[in-house]
């Protein structure tokens, strides 16, 4: 089976920076992706970590360890429109089904 | 480029009823899946197409839902007949290759009264 686990709600401030702690116990891990979703919204991609390490990509980080079983998604310069439920998701070598954690909703406060 | 789309948003059914949801992907993406998020919990995997053909259905929770895609463009599923703990909010996603970003759509909210 799979296990993974996020916070379920954190609130930050606007201009602020806030990290995402995603922990997964998964056989045959390939990679791990990063989703945010607005209410009522598709998810849009974010990031893809398969090798150890920080990916950069503007105001949005993700980090990935794989001998710890652990990412974490870093946002800076919190703006308004970035509250939304950001989503964890590991895929395994075989196949590409992506395995989701529950979320975490983010709330940025002015 | 357009994206996923999904027919309907929303759809309300009585218990007994069938209901028939569809997947439009991004045009040349070979790989389709369905997931479901039920309420309270994360979203879950169903199904993966590669083009017309089921590569993985270990997701589909029971022999009430059918999902087809013929011809290898959009995708149908339907679940016959519906029961209370179907209601939830069915997602479909594309992608280009095996192991490339899955492109989601808005999803079909699914209530099942």
């Amino acid at each position: 089976g799979q296990n993974i686990d996020q916070p379920t709600e954190m609130t930050a401030t606007e201009g602020a920076i806030v990290q995402i702690n995603c922990t997964y116990q998964t056989s045959g891990f390939n990679g791990l992706f990063w989703y945010q979703q607005h209410a009522g919204e598709a998810p849009t991609f974010l990031s893809y970590n398969v090798l150890d390490g920080l990916e950069e990509k503007g105001r949005f980080s993700s980090f990935l360890s794989r001998s710890k079983g652990y990412s974490y998604l870093l946002l800076k310069e919190l703006q308004m429109k970035d509250s939304a439920s950001y989503l964890c998701a590991v895929t395994k070598a075989a196949g590409n089904k992506l395995t989701f954690g529950g979320g975490t909703r983010v709330l940025v406060k002015p | 480029e357009a994206g996923v789309t999904q027919f309907p948003s929303h759809s309300v059914i009585e218990k007994g009823q069938t209901v028939t949801l569809r997947c439009d992907p991004i045009s040349g993406h070979d790989n389709l899946y369905w997931y479901r998020r039920v309420m309270g919990k994360e979203i879950k995997f169903l199904l993966h197409f590669v083009k017309e053909s089921k590569q993985d259905e270990s997701g589909m929770p029971n022999n009430r839902f059918l999902a087809e895609r013929t011809g290898g463009t959009y995708s149908t599923l339907k679940v016959q007949p519906a029961e209370l703990e179907d209601s939830g909010v069915y997602f479909c996603a594309s992608s280009r290759g095996a192991s490339g970003e899955q492109y989601f759509g808005p999803g079909t909210r699914l209530t099942v009264t």
